[in-house]
């Protein structure tokens, strides 16, 4: 089946530290690939998708690149502020799927110190 | 820019009581969703509503649970009889067409004593 998994967290880093959250899928063809951001007390919010293999997404710094040969979407930011601070979710859109439902992976909690 | 919206934020309710949670997708968006997120766990597909029926369901989704549009605004969760395992964040998406991304409300946490 369908499935995603990211690595636990915390992850605690400083300000201006680079950052990779690692996220890695199971699925049938070439799902389409997404990472949520939940900042405290609000809902999800679309930072960034890639709907194809060596795909890049990008938005406000992070960027994260579709890699079929690993069945991988890894997050990255070459330097993180105090308001990055928040849950990541990577998730997908499983190949072919009629409803276009999202599967998520379990979140991975970021702290950014100042 | 505009928001899906759920109402309440939080509902506390006795075990075998009645429930409805309210979404109000986005304005022009035709695609409607629930999920869920039980405390520390991943957040779980329940059902996608399109064309005013459902289009897909999760085996989360039993007998126990219910949608509805009633007009042409909100969007409705009823869960039926609630037991304690119902206890999670429930959160309501929308999305405008098939290339369009969802949106999501900032979430209801239902908590059953």
């Amino acid at each position: 089946g369908n499935s995603v998994t990211q690595m636990e967290g915390p992850v605690t880093l400083s300000e201006e530290a680079f950052l990779t959250i690692n996220c890695t899928y199971t699925a049938t063809g070439y799902p389409s690939l997404f990472w949520y951001v939940q900042y405290p007390g609000e809902g999800l919010q679309l930072l960034l998708k890639a709907t194809k293999a060596d795909d890049k997404g990008s938005n406000k710094g992070f960027e994260a690149t579709y890699r079929k040969e690993t069945t991988s979407f890894h997050l990255e930011k070459g330097s993180v502020q105090v308001s990055d601070s928040a849950v990541y979710f990577c998730a997908l859109i499983p190949w072919m799927d009629s409803s276009y439902k999202l599967i998520f992976g379990s979140g991975t909690r970021l702290l950014v110190r100042p | 820019e505009p928001e899906v919206t759920q109402t309440p934020s939080h509902q506390v309710t006795q075990m075998g009581q009645e429930v409805i949670l309210r979404c109000v997708p986005i304005s022009n968006h035709l695609y409607f969703y629930w999920y869920r997120q039980i405390l520390g766990q991943k957040v779980e597909f329940l059902v996608s509503f399109y064309n005013n029926e459902i289009s897909e369901k999760s085996e989360i989704f039993d007998d126990q649970f219910s949608v509805e549009r009633p007009d042409g605004s909100n969007f409705t969760l009823k869960i039926r009889s609630t037991k304690l395992e119902a206890s999670a964040m429930y959160f309501c998406a929308s999305r405008k067409d098939r290339d369009q991304p969802q949106h999501f409300g900032d979430g209801t946490r239902l908590s059953i004593l």
